[in-house]
This record gives C-alpha cells, structure tokens and sequence, in this order.
C-alpha cells in the first residue's frame, strides 16, 4: 500500500487568509483525486489530477500535480467559513488491472469569520 | 438520484453480537469499498469489491467479513464486535478504480 502524507495536519485560519495544503509520496501515481469531508458527512470529490505537472482550478481553489506525479498540492485564495472541513487526498497505481487508491490522513481546516 | 445508501446511522451494540451494516448504491458501479475512519488515522480501506463475487482485502481487514452477490449491494458483518472495532464506517464506490467515487453518509458503530 502506498502511503501518502498530508501535512499540515490541522490548520486554523481567519478568513481571507490563504493557504496551502500538501500531500506527498515516494510512490508515483497514475492519478490523484482531493476530497473535501464536512462534519457528519462523507467524503465528496473536488478535483483528480492525472498528468504530471497539471493545474486545475475550481473558483478560488488551486490544485498542482507534481512533475513526478509523487506529490500534490492545494491551494485556497481568500478562504471563507464555508471552505472549512477535513481536506483529502488519494492517490493510486494500476496493479494487475485493479487500482484501488489509497487516502491520506487529512488536513482539517477551520476557517474563522 | 445517484446515492450510496448506508444503515443504519448510528448503532451501539455489545462485545460478540454480530452485526451487519448496509450498503446499496443505484449507480450500476463496479467498484465498492468499505472504509474505517479513526481519529488522526484517517480513511482506511476494510475491504473491495471489482464486480459481483469479486472481493479482497484492503488495508484491516481482521475482525470484518463482506459480501457481494449483487451489483447494488455490499454489507460489511462483523460476526463477533469488539471495542477496537468502534469507529466510522463509510461505503463507497465507484464506476472504476480511476473514477470519482461516492460515499454514504456514514455508519456510526459503537462496540461496549
């Protein structure tokens, strides 16, 4: 299993801050997705990245796959309240064709009127 | 509407009790899975399912068994519960590895 780590773990922010999530592994994925998780909810999916070095944007968030396509980032312009919630990544190798991606452990975001 | 159904919500059971949590999507995916989610360990996989009869373990699957004799439906059982096993549960799937998947609203379960 691959493992991927998130850092920072937790992250507590005035609004109109901005901010930087990341999430990195030695292992290089074929593609890797972020999910937002809001309390008593599951995990819902904002963005997957496949090509290394790619940049998607999805209004004021900003995700980056690395060139390795070993790392990912995610970036928020001028947070609000309503981006707080847990922030995951997963990412995954195609092996005996199954893939089955694997979760970070989150970055939990509080976003502070 | 496209939803992965989970039951129940919540459940408080005791030591040795088996139980079976429920998972349906209406989505016709391939793929469905069942996650943990621990404080500070974040999501881990029970265990898979690639199509109906096709299952296999993820990352802790000791003390869970599952099932898939339908596209729709996969339920996690856990024939003796123990308090380690208190935790969230989530179901997913997905319509193939690459894909977005979808979640249930999660399974609160807790194990006295």
């Amino acid at each position: 299993t691959q493992l991927l780590e998130q850092s920072p773990q937790f992250l507590s922010i005035q609004e109109g801050e901005n901010l930087t999530v990341y999430c990195n592994s030695s292992s290089v994925f074929s593609s890797l997705q972020w999910y937002r998780q809001e309390p008593g909810e599951g995990p819902v999916l904002l963005v997957t990245v496949v090509t290394g070095g790619e940049v998607k944007k999805l209004k004021r968030l900003t995700f980056q796959f690395g060139d390795a396509r070993k790392d990912s980032s995610l970036h928020i312009t001028a947070a609000q309240p309503g981006d707080t919630g847990l922030y995951l990544c997963a990412g995954g190798t195609a092996s005996g064709g199954s893939y089955i991606p694997t979760f970070g452990r989150g970055t939990s975001l509080i976003v502070h009127p | 509407e496209a939803q992965v159904t989970q039951n129940p919500r919540y459940l408080i059971t005791v030591t040795g009790k088996k139980l079976t949590v429920t998972c349906s999507q209406n989505m016709n995916h391939e793929y469905m899975s069942w996650y943990r989610q621990d404080p500070g360990l974040g999501l881990r996989q029970i265990y898979y399912s690639m199509n109906v009869e096709v299952t296999d373990k993820g990352d802790v699957p000791e003390g869970y068994k599952v099932s898939r004799k339908e596209k729709r439906n996969f339920p996690l059982i856990l024939e003796s519960p123990s308090p380690n096993q208190t935790s969230l549960y989530f179901c997913a799937s997905r319509l193939s590895g690459y894909t977005e998947a979808f979640f249930g609203q999660g399974t609160r379960l807790t194990v006295v």
